[in-house]
């Protein structure tokens, strides 16, 4: 069967300071993976999208970047925190065979900024 | 105006109450899902639709792809059913589409 693992599971930052969540998928091959964020009171905001190593869509221009160093592995950086970084960071993905596909969600990163 | 709106935003019920739970986009769709956050923020898919109607246990999520607008319903609600429900359509560009939620509060 399918999992999906993030880490750290919290994470209390300084701005300015850099982050990395990693999130890695085991059980099926070729992924589409995907980087969302859930601000505090709003809904989930797509960050990140992936369906294959190396190839990363951004959705909304920011201070973070993801990266696919592995076909199960998706990685989501930060060079400087700001405080609106904060937030919940959930990592998903789907086998994107067809339209309308499943997307499978991790158990989240709970990230402060302070 | 958000594509996707959901009502209520909050939503408190007595053990045992039937509840009801809606969505309403303004988007062409090719699916619309229906998520389940737990107070601890992970995430659980409950259906995707298309078209008509589904059921799981004590769960059923109806589309009318014509009025766009579903319903997500919980029969014999129970306090472990207290969580935040999610609607997201997958809209023209493969994308989801997420609305804000509804809080759901259930006591016994």
């Amino acid at each position: 069967s399918q999992t999906i693992h993030q880490w750290p599971a919290t994470l209390v930052q300084p701005v300015g300071s850099p982050l990395s969540l990693e999130c890695t998928v085991e059980g099926t091959s070729n992924p589409n993976l995907y980087w969302y964020r859930q601000a505090a009171g709003r809904g989930l905001q797509l960050l990140f999208y992936s369906v294959g190593i190396g190839q990363i869509s951004s959705e909304v221009p920011q201070n973070l970047s993801a990266s696919r160093p592995q076909d199960r592995q998706f990685i989501l950086s930060s060079k400087k925190l700001l405080l609106s970084d904060s937030g919940f960071y959930l990592c998903a993905w789907s086998t994107g065979t067809t339209r309308g596909d499943t997307q499978y969600f991790g158990p989240g990163t709970r990230l402060t900024v302070l | 105006k958000n594509e996707v709106e959901q009502s209520p935003q909050n939503l408190t019920a007595q053990e045992g109450e039937f509840i009801t739970i809606n969505c309403s986009y303004s988007v062409g769709i090719s699916a619309l899902h229906w998520l389940q956050q737990h107070p601890g923020g992970g995430i659980v898919s409950l259906f995707m639709l298309s078209s008509g109607k589904k059921k799981h246990g004590r769960l059923i999520a109806t589309i009318n792809i014509q009025e766009k607008h579903s319903s997500l319903h919980i029969t014999a609600s129970h306090p472990r059913d207290s969580a935040v429900y999610i609607c997201a359509v997958r809209g023209n560009t493969d994308k989801l589409i997420f609305g804000t939620g509804t809080r759901l509060q259930v006591f016994p």
